[in-house]
């Protein structure tokens, strides 16, 4: 079984410019989470989506973030325009139901410049 | 916010086993006691979880206290892979809160 997987694995931009970031979930998890680890702080959570729809987006910093989960499969992840203190790793995350284990991906490394 | 205490750091000899220790003193009756591991480089990685009896899976044992104050992590028998920051979390199951609140961990150094 495949896990989860993200792309691109690392990232360096420009500050201003715009990065979308992808996680496809395990095959069948209708629960996806983004986190991400800014750098010298803890792993901090960003949105949960169940299907398509956007069940906390409590963690999101700011309107420079845009999460979409067309169609229940994979999940983008947009920042725009990104800022220096956008630096970090960003991880996702699925899960089979709500209170089940999360498996993560590698995550994306990404650097803003 | 992290609702645990971990010790910032310990080292292990490679065949031994790990005791690591959390405090979670305020956690409430629906709250169960998960701990993830992320070793360098990787995204974080399930270990094992319970609520007031002990567990035990093919990675690991969880300890719960009787006043599930205080939980610890067994390894038994580490190896030079084991090194990672491990994480105690606490989640409730019965509300409308799914995300993992990750704290600072433990990180776990393996010696040979």
């Amino acid at each position: 079984e495949a896990g989860v997987t993200q792309f691109p694995s690392h990232s360096v931009i420009e500050k201003g410019q715009t990065v979308t970031l992808r996680c496809d979930p395990i095959s069948g998890h209708d629960n996806l989470y983004w986190y991400r680890r800014v750098m010298g702080k803890e792993i901090k959570f960003l949105l949960h989506f169940v299907k398509e729809s956007k069940q906390d987006e409590s963690g999101m910093p700011n309107n420079r973030f845009l999460a979409e989960r067309t169609g229940g499969t994979y999940s983008t992840l947009k920042v725009q325009p990104a800022e220096l203190e956008d630096s970090g790793v960003y991880f996702c995350a699925s899960s089979q139901g709500r209170y089940n284990e999360q498996f993560f991906g590698p995550g994306t490394r990404l650097t803003v410049l | 916010d992290a609702k645990t205490t971990q010790p910032t750091s310990m080292d292990c000899a490679e065949g031994r086993a790990a005791n690591l220790p959390c405090n979670h003193s305020t956690i409430s009756g629906n709250e169960y006691v998960y701990w993830y591991r992320q070793i360098h480089s990787q995204g974080p990685q399930y270990i094992i979880h319970g609520l007031k009896n002990n567990e035990t899976n093919e990675m690991a044992s969880l300890i719960i206290t009787e006043d599930r104050k205080s939980s610890t992590l067994i390894l038994p028998h580490a190896t030079l892979r084991d090194t990672a920051v491990y994480y105690c979390i606490v989640r409730a199951i019965s509300s409308n809160d799914y995300k993992l609140s990750f704290g600072a961990g433990t990180t776990v150094t393996v010696r040979a």
